[in-house]
């Protein structure tokens, strides 16, 4: 699975929008973005993915890029109980073996 | 999640006893999954299940077992417990058919202290 890099810590304003970005520059084409969220201590919350196109759900927004190095996460109002860990991963197609691999990930801090 | 559940939520143990994890879903599920988290690291995997009949070792399974006792449950047992597997234990189930995008959905943890 590709590697991805994203900033350590953001911070947003309450009723603003939260827009995380993640590089993947090695994604390959059988390759999805994830986006898993995990407030303190609790169990991760996956939030959306995608393998090339714009995607939209009651949580999120998700933003790739044409060349699919790099994409972000769009919350659109961001509230308080958004403050979390947020993560990218890249995972194949076909992975066999399950496992999620979750990286440093970005703590997005909302603020009143 | 709610349709994941994870008993105990929290528990404290001894040095050499041996505890169970339980973990229910009732998405319906095939895979089935053992995470445990340390303070500032990711989540390592421990063991992880396809179905009823087929399980595997994660990257951490020396002193684990699992056991799968039908598709909606997955237990972790710790054989003899030693302080160094205090963590966060998280289970999972996947939505994966053989094709396509596959999403894991983690029940709520269970905090285990081990003195």
């Amino acid at each position: 699975d590709a590697k991805t890099t994203q900033p350590t810590s953001m911070d947003c304003a309450e009723g603003r929008a939260a827009n995380l970005p993640c590089n993947h520059s090695t994604i390959s084409g059988n390759e999805y973005v994830y986006w898993y969220r995990q407030i303190h201590s609790q169990g991760p919350q996956y939030i959306i993915h995608g393998l090339k196109n714009n995607e939209t759900n009651e949580m999120a927004s998700l933003i790739i890029t044409e060349d699919r190095k790099s994409s972000t996460l769009i919350l659109p109002h961001a509230t308080l109980r958004d403050t979390a860990v947020y993560y990218c991963i890249v995972r194949r197609l076909y992975n066999q073996g399950g496992k999620l691999i979750f990286g440093q990930g970005t703590e997005l801090s909302v603020k009143p | 999640d709610a349709d994941v559940t994870q008993t105990p939520r929290n528990r404290i143990t001894k040095t050499g006893k041996r505890i169970m994890l339980e973990c229910s879903q009732t998405k319906g599920h095939d895979r089935m999954y053992w995470y445990r988290q340390d303070p500032g690291l990711g989540l390592r995997l421990i063991y992880y299940s396809f179905d009823v009949k087929d399980i595997n070792k994660g990257e951490i399974s020396d002193g684990y077992s699992v056991s799968r006792q039908a598709q909606a449950k997955f237990s972790l047992s710790l054989e003899s417990a030693i302080p160094n597997q205090t963590a966060l234990y998280f289970c999972a189930t996947s939505d994966w058919t053989g094709w396509g995008a596959e999403t894991q959905y983690f029940g709520p943890g269970t905090r285990l202290l081990v003195l």
